[in-house]
């Protein structure tokens, strides 16, 4: 079945600089990659996705890359705030059923 | 707004009994799923279903079972609680491949 690593597991940044948190698949058809965010006590929340037949997508300070060669994707925040302190978690679809393989999470804190 | 709601938040049982974890969606999805959340290993798919009746084993579903009598509510059942299933619970639901959308959580502590 379908794989999901994700590194680091923590990052701390200084406010103002950039993030990017990477993550591999197994499954090559894999075809749909959602980022979500977890802040401590609430529910994940997605914050971006991009499909396998798109390279880049951006949002305001957030963007994902993919590289299907490869297998993997990375989110990039740039110009980091404090609430951008939280869990990340990358995920992997690897049907068209809807279910979604995750990694183990990247906790990001975002130091003043 | 998708609401995705599980009637316990935080649940304390002890060892062997039975304990059960609600969850309803009310946005007619068709999907419905239950995830495991702990601390470095990310979310892990308990089962997940596609329609009313039917189910399908996620990645970790021993020790756990689960019931989708309406298409709204998606039950995650644990027939005699151990400790290994201390964790938080994750219910969540989409429609077609898009979105997933997750509930609050259900904290269990197994005693």
């Amino acid at each position: 079945g379908e794989n999901v690593e994700q590194h680091p597991s923590t990052l701390s940044v200084q406010e103002g600089d950039s993030a990017v948190i990477k993550c591999t698949y197994s499954d090559s058809a894999s075809n749909y990659f959602p980022w979500y965010k977890q802040e401590l006590g609430k529910r994940p929340q997605l914050i971006i996705d991009i499909r396998s037949n798109v390279g880049e997508k951006k949002d305001q300070r957030i963007a994902v890359t993919l590289n299907k060669t490869a297998k993997h994707f990375s989110l990039h925040i740039t110009e980091t705030q404090p609430e951008d302190s939280a869990v990340y978690f990358c995920a992997s679809r690897p049907d068209s059923w809807g279910k979604l393989q995750f990694g183990a999470g990247t906790q990001v804190v975002v130091t003043p | 707004d998708v609401k995705v709601t599980q009637s316990s938040r935080y649940l304390v049982k002890r060892t062997g009994e039975k304990v059960f974890l609600e969850c309803v969606q009310d946005m007619d999805h068709e999907n419905m799923f239950w995830y495991r959340q702990d601390p470095g290993l990310g979310l892990r798919l308990i089962y997940f279903s596609y329609d009313v009746k039917m189910k399908e084993k996620g990645d970790i579903p021993e020790g756990y079972s689960v019931s989708r009598e309406k298409k709204e509510r998606f039950s995650l059942i644990l027939e005699s609680a151990s400790t290994n299933q201390t964790s938080m619970y994750l219910c969540a639901s989409s429609t077609g491949g898009n979105t997933i959308y997750f509930g609050e959580g259900s904290w269990l502590t197994v005693v």
